[in-house]
């Protein structure tokens, strides 16, 4: 069985720590992603990789980085925790063509206080 | 303006009712769609997707695309409470090698008894 996993399921850091969330993928592929999902928001896209050691910005970066040392491992960095940052953490993967839809991991539900 | 819109309901059905959930898009030059399912609490599984106009159908469920109008929908037939979740449509606006989804916040639906 394929899967995304996601190191943590709950976590709670306190404001300014430097907070890492690690996902690795076993399906060999391509695309990686991080979304946050907020009530009466949606998912929305920090950051993806479409290759090892790249990275691109999504549609809200700010306050994160990423790091992607080997194709199956992507991970996402909260350089100083801030209460805003308080949300669910997904990580996805997919193939790279059209019909790519994403496996999701598990999720990780960052508490920042 | 939202890239990908979706009523948030809640849409409310009977068992064993058709329920239809829709989704607009704003992307004209989209070529690829999906529709995920979110249970409270757990991340997005992938049920459908569909590239082409018409109809697509696997199982009880049926993904319907209207590329002129820009519509997309999803039907579920004989609908059961464990069909109960949160619908979210997605579209791959890039024609790239970068499978980046924009997903709608997504339509609740709740099946009863």
């Amino acid at each position: 069985d394929v899967k995304v996993t996601q190191s943590s399921r709950y976590l709670v850091k306190r404001t300014g720590e430097k907070v890492f969330l690690e996902c690795v993928q076993d399906m060999d592929h391509e695309n990686m992603f991080w979304y946050r999902q907020d009530p009466g928001l949606g998912l929305r896209l920090i950051y993806f990789s479409y290759d090892v050691k790249m990275k691109e910005k999504g549609d809200i970066p700010e306050g994160y980085s990423v790091s992607r040392e080997k194709k199956e491992r992507f991970s996402l960095i909260l350089e100083s925790a801030s209460t805003n940052q308080t949300s669910m953490y997904l990580c996805a993967s997919s193939v790279q063509d059209r019909g790519g839809g994403y496996t999701f991991g598990s999720g990780t539900r960052l508490t920042v206080v | 303006q939202k890239e990908v819109e979706q009523n948030s309901g809640p849409l409310s059905v009977p068992e064993g009712a058709i329920a239809s959930l829709n989704c607009t898009y704003s992307d004209r030059g989209s070529q690829s769609f999906f529709w995920y399912r979110q249970y409270s609490g757990k991340s997005p599984e992938l049920i459908m997707f569909i590239y082409s106009n018409g109809d697509k159908e696997d199982g009880r469920f049926t993904a319907q695309l209207n590329k002129a109008s820009q519509y997309v929908s999803l039907l579920i037939r004989d609908s059961q409470p464990s069909d109960s979740a949160t619908y979210l449509c997605a579209v791959n606006p890039d024609t790239g090698t970068a499978s980046k989804l924009t997903f709608g916040t997504g339509t609740r639906l709740q099946v009863t008894l």
